[in-house]
């Protein structure tokens, strides 16, 4: 079955403990992103990839890393997490960043808590 | 960016057919009209693009105004599993990372 697949669901973490949520679709999909859901202010992009070793900067990338050393995986990094970053993170794919054959596949989310 | 706008919330009854509009007035010639939609407790899910014709596939339909400016989702017989927020984004042709989503429309489905 075609999916994007992330890790884990839920995760409650404390201030500055450094965490990875991770994310991986079996579509063979170029493009990669990673979005927060936050009450009132929609689904904001983080980071995206383009293909591997490609990435770049979203709306809101600060206190996030990415790495995309596969096709596949495209793993979200806190180094040092903070309680505004508490909030439902999604992952989502597409077969490639042009053309209008892209819809976005979205994972289930993370619901991640820092305290 | 173009931007789109859309209502905050509708209901509609079970069986019956539902019209979810959406106002994009700044849509330039190459931006592609998607739907995507978010049941509780999930991702977003795609549900239908288009870029100047109408559209069916076996979700919705999508009509859009011939100026562009507007479309409409129609989901034919309204089921209670069809209750999601569904957003309307624009996606740029030579650079689909370009999408916004907005708040979109919170459907409600009554038995």
């Amino acid at each position: 079955e075609a999916q994007v697949t992330q890790n884990p669901r839920y995760l409650i973490t404390v201030t500055g403990k450094k965490l990875t949520v991770t994310c991986s679709q079996n579509m063979n999909h170029e493009y990669m992103s990673w979005y927060r859901q936050d009450p009132g202010l929609g689904l904001r992009q983080i980071y995206y990839s383009m293909n591997v070793e490609v990435t770049d900067k979203g709306d809101v990338p600060e206190g996030y890393k990415v790495s995309r050393k596969e096709k596949r995986n495209f793993p979200l990094i806190l180094e040092s997490p903070s309680p505004n970053q508490t909030s439902l993170y999604f992952c989502a794919s597409s077969l490639s960043l042009t053309g209008d054959n892209s819809p976005l596949h979205f994972g289930n989310g993370t619901r991640l808590t820092v305290t | 960016d173009a931007k789109t706008t859309q209502p905050n919330s509708m209901e509609s009854n079970e069986e019956e057919p539902v019209h979810l509009p959406c106002n994009h007035s700044t849509i330039s010639g190459t931006d592609y009209i998607h739907w995507y939609r978010q049941l509780p407790s999930q991702g977003p899910e795609y549900v239908i693009h288009g870029l100047t014709s109408n559209v069916n596939n076996r979700m919705a339909s999508l009509a859009i105004a011939e100026d562009r400016k507007s479309s409409t989702l129609i989901l034919h017989r309204a089921t209670l599993r069809d209750a999601a927020v569904y957003y309307c984004i624009l996606r740029v042709y030579d650079n689909n990372n370009d999408m916004r989503f907005g708040a979109g429309t919170r459907l409600t489905v009554k038995p």
